[in-house]
């Protein structure tokens, strides 16, 4: 299984300012998922993250909104930008089990509000 | 597309049985998953089903039949523990030999005493 070190767990943030988020894995992945949850909602895929090359984002979300940086097997960082009060929500960071299709590990997550 | 319907609310009281569906539409199919959101959490991985038929875990099990593009998560001998949220979710055949999981919209299950 995998271990990952999200951080920070909750921010509260101005309008139009930005906040980055990392992700730490405790071993190497090829993909890296980040996910958003509003309230009471279901987990919807930002984008996923390959080393050494561009993030794929999803229907609706763009680089210019969330660039995401992957600078190794380890690590990641998603950065919500230009935020206003409709980005608040969790952000959550995913890697995939290796043995077990199926399964992902999901970091503790990140509360964000925007006031 | 892809797309999960499941019910949204399930109430049961300690001690029974609990069946959650799931049906879903993709332009194909790798496997369904369950995982389990307590409040505050993140979610946690619970089962999956990649052939038809049961796979069981303790006092979870999980179900799959691809013909009918159904599963379900059943829970027995409840515990408030369990009083949580529970999506499944799907590998679509578009995404390759990924981990990319597309989620259904969550059933939130209130155990009772």
């Amino acid at each position: 299984s995998a271990v990952i070190s999200q951080k920070p767990s909750r921010d509260i943030c101005q309008r139009g300012t930005s906040l980055t988020i990392q992700c730490q894995v405790d071993s190497q992945v090829t993909m890296m998922f980040w996910y958003r949850q509003q309230p009471g909602q279901s987990l919807t895929l930002i984008a996923t993250a390959n080393q050494g090359s561009e993030a794929t984002y999803e229907s609706g979300f763009v680089i210019d909104k969330f660039p995401i940086s992957r600078p190794n097997l380890t690590f990641s960082t998603l950065t919500v930008s230009n935020m206003s009060p409709e980005d608040s929500s969790i952000y959550l960071c995913s890697v995939e089990d290796r043995g077990l299709l199926g399964e992902l590990f999901f970091g503790s997550g990140t509360q964000l509000s925007v006031l | 597309g892809q797309s999960l319907e499941q019910p949204s609310e399930v109430t049961a009281v300690e001690g029974a049985i609990v069946q959650i569906n799931c049906t879903y539409q993709t332009s194909g199919f790798y496997g369904l998953s369950w995982y389990q959101q307590h409040d505050g959490g993140a979610p946690t991985f619970l089962s999956y089903n990649a052939l038809d038929g049961l796979e069981e875990t303790g006092r979870f099990s999980s179900f799959l039949s691809r013909s009918d593009s159904y599963g379900y998560l059943l829970l027995q001998e409840l515990q408030m523990k369990d009083s949580a949220s529970y999506f499944c979710a799907v590998r679509d055949r578009g995404s390759g030999n990924t981990g990319k999981l597309i989620f259904g919209q969550g059933t939130t299950l209130q155990v009772k005493p």
